[in-house]
Parts: C-alpha cells; sequence; structure tokens
C-alpha cells in the first residue's frame, strides 16, 4: 500500500496562475482532508470531504476549491494564486468509522507563490 | 483564544532528560485526543492517542485533564532521535474534524 499520495512535491508559481494539487489514497477510507501548514504554525484545514460526494469548508477556505472526484482522490484547486498561498500543503485521510482513528498523511506540496 | 493552544518552544534537553509538554483546548465537548510528532519538513505522523485513564507506551506518557482543559506529554530518557515537533491534536464529539495545536519543538542535544 502505498498510504496517501501527493503530486506534485514542489511547485512555483507565478501570481494569477491556476493549479491543481493532486491526492490519493488506496487505504479505502471515506473522510479525506486538505491542510495548509506555514512555518511556526499548526496545520490549518482548508476542506474536507467527508464522503465521497460531499465537501465541506474548513477554517482558511477562501482562494481554494476542491474535488472529490471517487473515493480514492481527493483535489484542491488554486484559482488564481497569491503570494499569500505560499506554504506547505497536506493532504490527510482517515477511515471516519470512530473517533480513535489516526489521520494518515501524505508527503506535502511545498508551494511558492511569486 | 486559539481552539488548541502549546508553548512553541524550543525545548532544549540533554540526553536522557525528561521534558513534559502541556497543550490546552477550548472546547469542553472536545473527545478525543492525539499526539502528532512532525520531523523537520515531513508529514506529521500519530504518536499515540490520549484516553481518558492516561495511557504510556514505551517513554512516551499522556495524561488528559478534563477539568483544567488540558493534555500533556511526557518524554523520559530523551534521545537524539526524539528531536522533533509535537502536536496536539482535539477531537470535537464524534465527528472527524481535527483541531491541531501549533506544535511544540524538541530539539535533544548530545
Amino acid at each position: 500500500n502505498a498510504g496517501v499520495t501527493q503530486t506534485p512535491k514542489f511547485q512555483v508559481l507565478k501570481t494569477g496562475q491556476s493549479m491543481t494539487l493532486q491526492c490519493a489514497q488506496d487505504m479505502n477510507h471515506n473522510s479525506m482532508y486538505w491542510y495548509r501548514q506555514d512555518p511556526g504554525m499548526g496545520l490549518r484545514l482548508i476542506y474536507y470531504s467527508a464522503s465521497e460526494g460531499t465537501t465541506d469548508k474548513g477554517e482558511v477556505p477562501n482562494g481554494y476549491n476542491v474535488s472529490r472526484l471517487n473515493k480514492r482522490e481527493f483535489s484542491l484547486r488554486l484559482e488564481s494564486a497569491a503570494p499569500s498561498q505560499t506554504s506547505v500543503y497536506f493532504c490527510a485521510s482517515l477511515t471516519g468509522a470512530s473517533s480513535y482513528n489516526e489521520q494518515f498523511f501524505g508527503p506535502g506540496t511545498r508551494l511558492t507563490v511569486l | 483564544r486559539k481552539e488548541v493552544e502549546q508553548d512553541p518552544g524550543p525545548f532544549n534537553v540533554p540526553e536522557g532528560a525528561t521534558v513534559a509538554f502541556n497543550c490546552t483546548y477550548s472546547n469542553s465537548a472536545s473527545q478525543s485526543f492525539f499526539w502528532y510528532r512532525q520531523d523537520c519538513r515531513k508529514e506529521p505522523k500519530l504518536l499515540m492517542s490520549v484516553y481518558s485513564s492516561g495511557n504510556e507506551d514505551g517513554r512516551f506518557t499522556a495524561q488528559l485533564n478534563r477539568a483544567s482543559q488540558y493534555i500533556s506529554l511526557l518524554i523520559r530518557d530523551s534521545k537524539l532521535s526524539d528531536s522533533a515537533t509535537y502536536l496536539c491534536v482535539v477531537v470535537l464529539g464524534a465527528g472527524n474534524m481535527l483541531t491541531f495545536g501549533g506544535g511544540t519543538r524538541l530539539m535533544v542535544k548530545p
């Protein structure tokens, strides 16, 4: 099992460009998440998907859109990138069966917006 | 006020020392608690869950104090490999929304 995979690992964008961050999990998990992590800060939730076909906003959704393509894949789109979106982006998943569940993270995407 | 607060550190300790971190949470309805470990430029990974009665895993002990709304992590006999950032995580209710603290950085020196 690969666990949670993310592509790309690194990306540099110019202000105003768009891009999609891809995430996939092979653990048959119901719930998937997108976080951003800025220097010296914890993880902040951007969007999540409790199950296939549903998505909800998290703490910092502005400037982002998501798609839960199927049970395995959950993508994050930046329509018009801004320097404030320079961050490390982590995708995560968990089974959703109970509260005492481990959340598994992908290796992250390091995004720089110039 | 942040929902989950941690002292960012860094905590600089010598090898073999005992070190403890606290984390406070604001919502008394929180039901599940975890400590995650994050190495530099890596993804967070679950270190241990925190149970009401407290729990131990080798050199690591986690405690929950619901009355004062804090959880703690104690590391005994620190190793160089324990150097990392420790993230406190709280789950509200029976849902799957995890709230992360800002993390506490630990540096263990020879």
